[in-house]
């Protein structure tokens, strides 16, 4: 248990449909980011949020929206994706963004994998 | 671009040791760090380097050469839980953090 929970585990869906994946830390961080892992590929940061506000937006297609209502929860909003977007889908928190190493360590949940047919 | 590389695949005996190489470009670093991800898991973090040498912590080590651009993680006494990933992630200058492909271990009895 890394303190960090998403959901669903797993998550199918067609090119038409509206989804979202919930990510909550219990670990009172003030950094959150979104990560696709795909086979054999590095991890891709795609979003990164710091104190509930955006900071980086990787050039994220615009079919992949956040949200971060608060400093512990994170969504990630998915419509009419691709079957190319088919991945792991990771998300982390750390204590915050900028400052030593340590407040850098970032702590992942599972994630969800995300089947697009 | 900030590529880090390291081995796809390994494979080792249990009760050996093996060396995980991981190399990066040098600009702009701040630290490095290396985290184990099991199949259907979390990455879960190992250790941390900002300064050259090597950390110790019980059987797992990271050693940090900056100016080579290169670290490696050592496993002794491997056992079968060891069979995992282990990511390579490199922190830069503007909290920019890259992560390499992860080095696939599998442990043999």
């Amino acid at each position: 248990e890394t303190g960090v929970t998403q959901t669903p585990r797993h998550l199918v869906m067609g090119m038409t449909n509206k989804k979202s994946l919930k990510c909550e830390q219990h670990l009172g961080h003030n950094a959150m980011y979104w990560y696709k892992q795909s086979a054999k590929k590095p991890l891709e940061l795609m979003f990164v949020y710091s104190l509930e506000e955006r900071v980086e937006n990787n050039s994220v297609p615009s079919r992949f929206s956040p949200e971060c209502p608060n400093s512990s929860h994170l969504f990630l909003h998915l419509h009419t994706l691709q079957p190319e977007d088919s991945a792991l889908y990771l998300c982390a928190s750390s204590q915050d963004l900028a400052g030593g190493l340590v407040e850098n360590i970032q702590y992942f949940g599972a994630g969800t994998r995300l089947s697009v047919l | 671009g900030q590529n880090i590389d390291q081995p796809t695949e390994m494979t080792a005996t249990e009760g050996a040791i093996v060396q995980i190489n991981c190399t990066y470009q040098t600009s702009g670093f701040n630290g490095l760090f290396w985290y184990q991800q099991h199949a259907g898991e979390a990455p879960t973090f190992l250790s941390y380097n900002v300064l050259d040498g090597l950390e110790e912590k019980g059987r797992f080590s990271s050693f940090l050469s900056r100016s080579k651009g290169y670290s490696y993680l050592l496993l002794k006494e491997l056992q079968m839980k060891d069979s995992a990933s282990y990511l390579c992630a490199v922190s830069y200058n503007n909290n920019d953090m890259r992560f390499g492909a992860g080095t696939r271990l599998t442990v043999k009895p």
